[in-house]
């Protein structure tokens, strides 16, 4: 299975601020990559998709980028409502893995 | 407007199988292009992608699950149903479903239920 790894796995920020969340792949895994948003309580949401896609409706302050193994998420300028845990997910090969999340918090 | 639901036990019991049931809106399983999968969250933990049923009927399982899982469609009824045996109070979780691209290399998941939270518990 492909591992996929984040960093950090908790961050205090500022609203903002500009924020870099970053998640590692075992192995190559080209595009194939998600980042979703979790609130608590909430269901996932699908921030960006193929790496760097962003979802429809996703504020154009969230952006990624990255291929091979190495990819990052960026909160260009925090807001109140980005306080969250952010997770990424490989789709590139069965089984499909999940980072073990990057907790956002307030400073 | 794409929807999904989960439903099911609350409760269930250790060795017991758990079933549980996703019932969606506004696309059909029968339709090329479309997955369902499921996913579950313990609590405080990350999310764990446990099986996927695409159009074709294609399934796919987590490895470390598989002997344990079974997900199968009713296109008829607009659900896909998981069921999980020999339940361990490990399996105490937040259980999701979300729609996915019809292959791998669109297995993402851009809508979600709002989750149920199973309990494993004598």
């Amino acid at each position: 299975a492909i591992r996929m790894t984040q960093s950090p796995s908790s961050l205090s920020a500022s609203t903002g601020d500009r924020v870099t969340i970053t998640c590692r792949a075992s192995q190559g895994i080209s595009s194939y990559l998600a980042w979703y948003q979790q609130k608590p309580g909430k269901a996932p949401k699908l921030l960006i998709y193929a790496a760097s896609t962003l979802q429809s409706g996703v504020p154009s302050r969230f952006s990624g980028s990255g291929s091979g193994t190495d990819f990052t998420l960026t909160i260009s300028c925090l807001q109140s409502e980005d306080f969250a845990t952010y997770y990424c997910q490989q789709y590139y090969s069965y089984p499909i893995t999940f980072g073990q999340g990057t907790r956002l918090e307030i400073k | 407007q794409i929807t999904l639901k989960e439903s099911g036990p609350t409760l269930v019991k250790p060795t017991q199988t758990l079933t549980l049931t996703c019932t969606f809106s506004g696309f059909s399983l029968s339709t090329s292009g479309v997955g369902v999968g499921w996913i579950r969250q313990p609590p405080g933990k990350a999310l764990e992608w446990l099986a996927l049923i695409y159009w074709d009927d294609d399934k796919r399982y987590s490895p470390s699950l598989k002997s344990r899982l079974t997900i199968t469609k009713d296109t008829s009824k607009n659900q896909v149903v998981l069921t999980m045996t020999n339940m361990d109070p490990v399996d105490t979780a937040t259980y999701y479903c979300a729609h996915s691209g019809d292959d791998i290399l669109t297995a993402y998941f851009g809508y979600w239920g709002q989750g149920t939270l199973v309990t494993v518990s004598s």
